[in-house]
């Protein structure tokens, strides 16, 4: 059970530049959520998912993209990339109902020169 | 607005001695509530939640939380602090009934055990 993966661990891109950050959950979880980590900000939600084929903004969803096509993969796609969003990105998920807990993934540490 | 507060943005403590961090919260309606710990360069761990019923939690690692209602606080204690315990803890809250709601999460507040 390999819980909660993401990939890549870390990445540089340039301004202007695209790329999808991959998210994959083995734990047949219905509920996954992008959220980027900035020094003394916590975590700010960027997309969720409740389901395969349901998606949704969270707080900070401009400049991202998501699909869920499958329960197991929830990618992140940065469209054009640019230094503000430069963060570290975890990928979350749980099983159904807010009182259970959320499992993380280890994150991708991402610069945007 | 729904909002997470943890007052204090670092604790140090000395290895041995009890450690509190705080989290208060301000949500229209009935919360739960969660502490997640993230150490160095991870993700973040699921440490103890409450849900209903008795106001003292316990989880891993040896640390609790006490609900206060009328405070509105979920602070995270431990009688005796290790080294190992120093990371970033994190206070989150979501409400009741809403099978959709998301997690509010705090700032963070870092925790140095110092031996």
């Amino acid at each position: 059970n390999a819980g909660v993966t993401q990939t890549p661990k870390f990445q540089v891109l340039k301004t202007g530049q695209s790329m999808t950050l991959q998210c994959a959950q083995d734990m047949n979880h219905e509920y996954m959520s992008w959220y980027r980590q900035d020094p003394g900000m916590g975590l700010r939600l960027i997309h969720y998912s409740v389901g395969a084929g349901i998606t949704d903004q969270g707080e900070v969803p401009n400049g991202y993209n998501v699909s869920r096509s499958t329960t197991e993969d929830f990618p992140l796609r940065l469209l054009s990339a640019a230094p503000s969003q430069t963060s570290v990105y975890f990928c979350a998920s749980r099983p159904g109902q807010t009182y259970n807990e959320q499992f993380f993934g280890p994150g991708t540490r991402l610069t945007v020169l | 607005a729904q909002s997470v507060a943890q007052p204090e943005d670092q604790v140090n403590v000395a290895e041995g001695n009890p450690l509190t961090v705080k989290c208060t919260y301000s949500v229209s309606g009935n919360p739960y509530l969660f502490w997640y710990v993230q150490y160095p360069n991870r993700g973040l761990q699921f440490l103890l939640k409450y849900i209903t019923g008795d106001n003292l939690v316990k989880g891993s690692y040896g640390f609790e939380a006490e609900f206060n209602k009328s405070q509105t606080s979920f602070h995270l204690k431990k009688p005796s602090a290790l080294v190992s315990d120093s990371a970033l803890y994190f206070c989150a809250v979501t409400l009741r009934g809403d099978s959709n709601y998301q997690l509010i999460w705090g700032a963070g507040t870092k925790l140095i055990i110092k031996p």
